[in-house]
């Protein structure tokens, strides 16, 4: 099946780690995004990326960092910089221009 | 900056009703707008995406416009039912193909 797969589906992190979370899709989409949600607000974007080897920060990057290596796949690194990383975070792709956008299912983080 | 709002923020209907949910935007440069809906920790379902040359656009039971001049869009979901229980979303798309949410319209649709 063609899609988006965000993997873990729920993440656990300790004070002071780093994890990954993890987006891959195979819809040969050049366009990635990572958006953050939380209750009660909007999805917010964290990182974009166009094209390959290539990304922008969203409007709260800070504390987040990501790779575009491959086309099908953009990682999203939680650092132990971002001081509330307890969310819902989603993955997104689309052909790019303003073509129609796609989710994953969510990866849910909570630091312990 | 672009800012969208959704009203009303919940709504709560017996089934068989037709429903409209409201979607207004700030900056009315936009490419496109795309309706979402998104179930209790689930990610994004993508409904409709209305291109900005376009009007309406239709896909089964849901019907939704957008007028850029006013910065609005509309979602129209004839004769609800449960299974349309969830959280809508409306997401314009404007510059650097980023998609703008507001925090949505929360349906509940008993039978």
């Amino acid at each position: 099946d063609g899609g988006i797969t965000q993997s873990p589906k729920y993440l656990f992190r300790k004070e002071g780690q780093n994890v990954t979370l993890s987006c891959e899709q195979n819809l040969n989409h050049d366009a990635m995004y990572w958006y953050r949600q939380d209750p009660g607000q909007g999805l917010r974007l964290i990182y974009y990326s166009q094209i390959v080897n290539d990304f922008q920060k969203g409007d709260i990057a800070e504390g987040y960092s990501v790779s575009r290596e491959k086309k099908e796949s953009f990682p999203l690194t939680v650092t132990s910089a971002q001081k509330n990383p307890t969310a819902f975070y989603l993955c997104a792709s689309s052909m790019g221009g303003s073509a129609e956008a796609f989710f994953g299912q969510g990866t849910r983080l909570t630091v312990v | 900056k672009q800012e969208v709002t959704q009203i009303p923020a919940a709504l709560s209907v017996p089934e068989g009703e037709n429903l409209v949910l409201n979607c207004s935007f700030t900056d009315s440069a936009i490419y496109n707008l795309q309706w979402f809906r998104q179930d209790p920790g689930k990610g994004l379902t993508s409904l409709l995406l209305i291109q900005s040359s376009q009007r309406e656009q239709t896909s089964g039971r849901l019907n939704a416009s957008l007028d850029k001049s006013s910065g609005r869009s509309t979602l129209y979901i004839a004769a609800s039912q449960p299974g349309d229980s969830a959280t809508y979303l409306c997401a314009p798309i404007g510059g650097f193909q980023k998609l703008v949410f507001g925090t949505g319209t929360r349906l509940l649709v008993s039978p």
